[in-house]
This record gives structure tokens, C-alpha cells and sequence, in this order.
């Protein structure tokens, strides 16, 4: 079935530097891409998405690109900020929307520190 | 963005009685919701897909009896987890759908049976 990988953390950086969370993707069919952001303490939320292959979702900073050729839909954000501490999760949707189920990696926690 | 709420956050229960955990979408409509259960350090799994005014969906290997699902209005969902056992505690979130392609998560209950 549809499976969703990605990098094992703890990732810790000092503040300002470079962040990249891998994330690769089996899925037989064409499906939407997500990164999921949790707070300490609040919900998952959306942080951006990709719908078909090579867009770029982008929010905050952060950015990804769907790569049907790699399978991947790696996480990146230039310079980041102690504030941008959470647990990252890379997800799926067989039906290539939100509305429908979500397959998720097994989150990756970023610790930033000043 | 829209706000889900779960209720209790944290509930600790005897091992042989049943526990209600409560799903609410409290800005929006949601005519479906997803239970997902998460073990510390894994991934969110999805157990069931609720839809109003309709039986659930479970997902392969979810015991549809254990874990009994209503969705008795466009803004509440309820998990009951019957006659719990140590093993089922875990740490329970739901998300709703928007219906226009994006799901917003509740903060998650945490379950422990004693």
C-alpha cells in the first residue's frame, strides 16, 4: 500500500540555519503531498501542500517540491527560528485531496536553538 | 483557521470500563471526521473515517465494536473505546474536513488504562 518516509529526528540547528527534513513517498496512484506542523501542546496543522508533481507549496519560510522522478517532497526553509520548533510530519492523500484519508510519516521533531 | 476541539485532553481510566472522547469542529460544518490514534514516536494511524448520519468507516485491523463511532451531527464526532485494556492506551486525535480540501486537527486526548 501507500507509504509515507521520512528522516528520523531529533534535528537540532542553531537558529538561522539551513533546514532540510527528507520525505519520500510510495504511492500507486498520483496523490497530494502534505507537511503537517505540531506545536507543543496544540493540533497538527497544515503548514503546505502540493497537488501534482513539480509544485512548490510554500508558507512561512518553509517550502517543498513535488518530485514525481525522486518520490520525495523534501522540506526546506532557509534560515530558521527558535519559534519553528515542533514536530514536523510528512503526509499523503490517497485521493489526491485533503478530504480524503491521510497516510503520514512518522513526524520528525526540529529543536532550534538560540 | 478553523478550530477543532477534543474533550477530555487527558483522561485515565480502569482497565474494563469505557471511555467517550469528543470531537468538535467549532467554526465550521464537517460532514466527515477521521480518528487517528498515534503511538510515542510513530506515526498517526488512521483508525476510522465518521460520517454524519452514517456508520463509520474502519480501517483493516480496527475493531469496529472496540472502538465505537458517532457522528450524530455536522459539528461532533465521538469515539468510545469500550472495555479498555492496558493496550489500547495511546494518544487519540480527530480531524475534520472542510469539506474544500483541507482537514483541521483537534489537539489530541491522551488515554492511559490502569
Amino acid at each position: 500500500g501507500d507509504s509515507v518516509t521520512q528522516m528520523e529526528g531529533p534535528v537540532t540547528l542553531s537558529e538561522e540555519a539551513f533546514l532540510t527534513i527528507n520525505c519520500t513517498y510510495t504511492a500507486t496512484g498520483y496523490p497530494s503531498l502534505f507537511w503537517y506542523v505540531q506545536y507543543p501542546g496544540e493540533g497538527l496543522q497544515l503548514l503546505l501542500k502540493a497537488t501534482k508533481a513539480d509544485d512548490k507549496g510554500s508558507n512561512k519560510g518553509f517550502e517543498a517540491t513535488y518530485r514525481k522522478e525522486t518520490t520525495s517532497f523534501h522540506l526546506e526553509k532557509g534560515s530558521v527560528q527558535v519559534s519553528d520548533s515542533a514536530v514536523y510530519f510528512c503526509a499523503l492523500s490517497e485521493g489526491g485531496g485533503a478530504t480524503n484519508k491521510l497516510i503520514f510519516g512518522t513526524g520528525t521533531l526540529l529543536a532550534v536553538q538560540p | 483557521g478553523a478550530v477543532v476541539s477534543q474533550h477530555p485532553s487527558r483522561v485515565i481510566c480502569k482497565s474494563g470500563t469505557s471511555v467517550k472522547i469528543e470531537c468538535r469542529s467549532l467554526d465550521f460544518q464537517a460532514t466527515t471526521m477521521f480518528w487517528y490514534r498515534q503511538f510515542p514516536k510513530q506515526s498517526l494511524m488512521l483508525m476510522a473515517t465518521s460520517n454524519e448520519g452514517s456508520k463509520a468507516t474502519y480501517e483493516q485491523g480496527v475493531e469496529k465494536d472496540k472502538f465505537l463511532i458517532n457522528h450524530a451531527s455536522l459539528t461532533l464526532s465521538t469515539l468510545t473505546v469500550t472495555s479498555a485494556h492496558p493496550e489500547d492506551s495511546s494518544f487519540y486525535i480527530c480531524s475534520a474536513d472542510t469539506g474544500v480540501g483541507e482537514q483541521y486537527f483537534g489537539p489530541g486526548t491522551r488515554l492511559t488504562v490502569t
